[in-house]
């Protein structure tokens, strides 16, 4: 059981925007920057958006993340079929003191 | 260019032990907070511990604190992973990742834009 919550599995076709969100509490998400990841099967993760809603230099601008409360989201738009992937949320937690991810949500584009 | 080099990992016993290391280059370790991420085959990504930029620091997820411990050697560039009573749910691939932001103490900033390629480790019962 994963201290982020992540909807297992979402789902899109070419063009439409997805979102993924990600519910924590405050001694995480209500507290800390939330980060997201990207991971394609075989490969590390990729960084796509660090401090709730910034993007790193080379993500696309179609991927955007925020923050509310203690739960984030992830939302991409114009979705490709190179999108199809796994994504995960990230926080520190302050009551365990630890680094805590989402159980990583399964995006499909149909 | 920065580069993050995993080894060390391997087949080992339930009980046993083993060192992962993480040779970096491209940056000053002093600089950046360090941590190991695992995923478990077919599973999500775990956090799993970080040790800060001046390496007094260290904090451990719970599943394996009292078991692990992350340390740094600055004369080898080098990060390491002490896995000690290694059970088989420790199975998993092990990732080292530099944090991003230069200069934040503690934990550092918790987004880690560098990642190894990662370690297999299959401890077996």
């Amino acid at each position: 059981q994963s201290v982020l919550t992540q909807p297992p599995s979402a789902s899109g076709t070419p063009g439409q925007t997805v979102t993924i969100s990600c519910s924590g509490s405050s001694s995480n998400i209500g507290t800390n920057s939330v980060n997201w990841y990207q991971q394609l099967p075989g490969a590390a993760p990729k960084l796509l958006i660090f401090t709730n809603n910034q993007r790193p230099s080379g993500v696309p601008d179609r991927f955007s993340g925020s923050r509310s409360g203690t739960s984030a989201s992830l939302a991409i738009s114009g979705l490709q079929s190179e999108d199809e992937a796994d994504y995960y949320c990230a926080a520190w937690d302050d009551s365990l003191n630890c680094g805590v991810f989402g159980g990583g949500t399964k995006l499909t584009v149909l | 260019e920065v580069q993050l080099l995993e080894s060390g990992g391997g087949l080992v016993q339930s009980g046993g032990s083993l060192r992962l290391s993480c040779v970096t280059s491209g940056f000053t370790l002093s600089t950046f907070a360090m941590s190991w991420v695992r995923q478990a085959p077919g599973k999500g990504l775990e956090w799993v511990a970080v040790i800060s930029r001046n390496g007094g620091t260290t904090y451990y997820a719970d599943s394996v604190r009292g078991r692990f411990t992350i340390s740094r050697d600055m004369s080898k560039s080098t990060v390491f992973l002490q896995m000690n009573s290694l059970r088989a749910d420790d199975t998993a691939t092990y990732f080292c990742a530099k944090d991003q932001t230069p200069g934040a103490d503690n934990y550092g900033s918790g987004s880690y834009y560098y990642w190894g390629q990662g370690i297999l480790v299959t401890v077996s019962s």
